[in-house]
């Protein structure tokens, strides 16, 4: 079945840490690709995505994410966190007619 | 200015009800949707409209019903509810159908049945 896979479910890390939260999904084809971040209480934000071109796609606040074809992978990464990147960060892949398909999402916990 | 909005922001009711969640976008986009986020986070996508026209409907109880009185207002209309319609229900919108379009989300509405 058509997937998409986030690795870890939570990810507790201090300060000035650097974060990659691992993606990966099953669709064949051309696929168009999202991380979305949503802070406690709060709706979801998109950070970044990629549909084309350059694999390497940065996004707000730091972020920035690496397609990886061969590997069916979109890690997203972040030097340095901050208090304020607490959040669920949520994978997704548009199925077609903007269906997305979200992964289960990671708790990142960032400890001052 | 709130681009996607949605009301209630809680609602609580007991199980049988019926109940609506409003949705409305001040964005111009075409298309809206419909997704539910359970306790674990875990966010499917229910409905699809495009220009009024129902585009996606996923495996949701027939309890559930959608209306799009217009391109800009997304409605949601749940009957006879259950404990499992817990959750909390989340508006959408985008411009067009292009696939490299994102979705910009409402604040969520969180439903409680008990």
């Amino acid at each position: 079945a058509q997937s998409v896979s986030q690795h870890n479910h939570h990810v507790i890390l201090s300060e000035a840490a650097s974060l990659e939260l691992g993606c990966n999904y099953s669709y064949g084809g051309t696929v168009n690709l999202f991380w979305y971040v949503q802070y406690p209480g709060q709706h979801l934000q998109l950070l970044l995505k990629y549909f084309s071109g350059d694999p390497l796609v940065k996004g707000i606040k730091g972020f920035e994410a690496e397609f990886i074809k061969s590997k069916f992978s979109f890690n997203l990464r972040k030097p340095s966190v901050q208090w304020s990147d607490t959040a669920e960060y949520f994978c997704a892949v548009n199925r077609g007619w903007g269906k997305l398909q979200f992964g289960a999402g990671t708790q990142v916990v960032v400890t001052p | 200015d709130t681009a996607v909005s949605q009301t209630p922001k809680y609602l609580v009711t007991q199980m049988g009800n019926d109940k609506s969640i409003k949705c409305e976008q001040n964005l111009g986009h075409d298309t809206m949707y419909w997704y539910k986020q359970d306790s674990k986070k875990f966010l499917k996508i229910m409905f699809s409209y495009n220009n009024k026209e129902l585009i996606i409907n996923e495996t949701v109880p027939n309890r559930f019903s959608p209306k799009s009185p217009d391109k800009a207002h997304l409605n949601l209309h749940i009957n006879s509810l259950e404990l499992g319609d817990s959750a909390v229900y989340f508006c959408a919108s985008r411009p067009g159908t292009g696939s490299y379009n994102e979705q910009f989300f409402g604040p969520g509405t969180r439903l409680t049945v008990l």
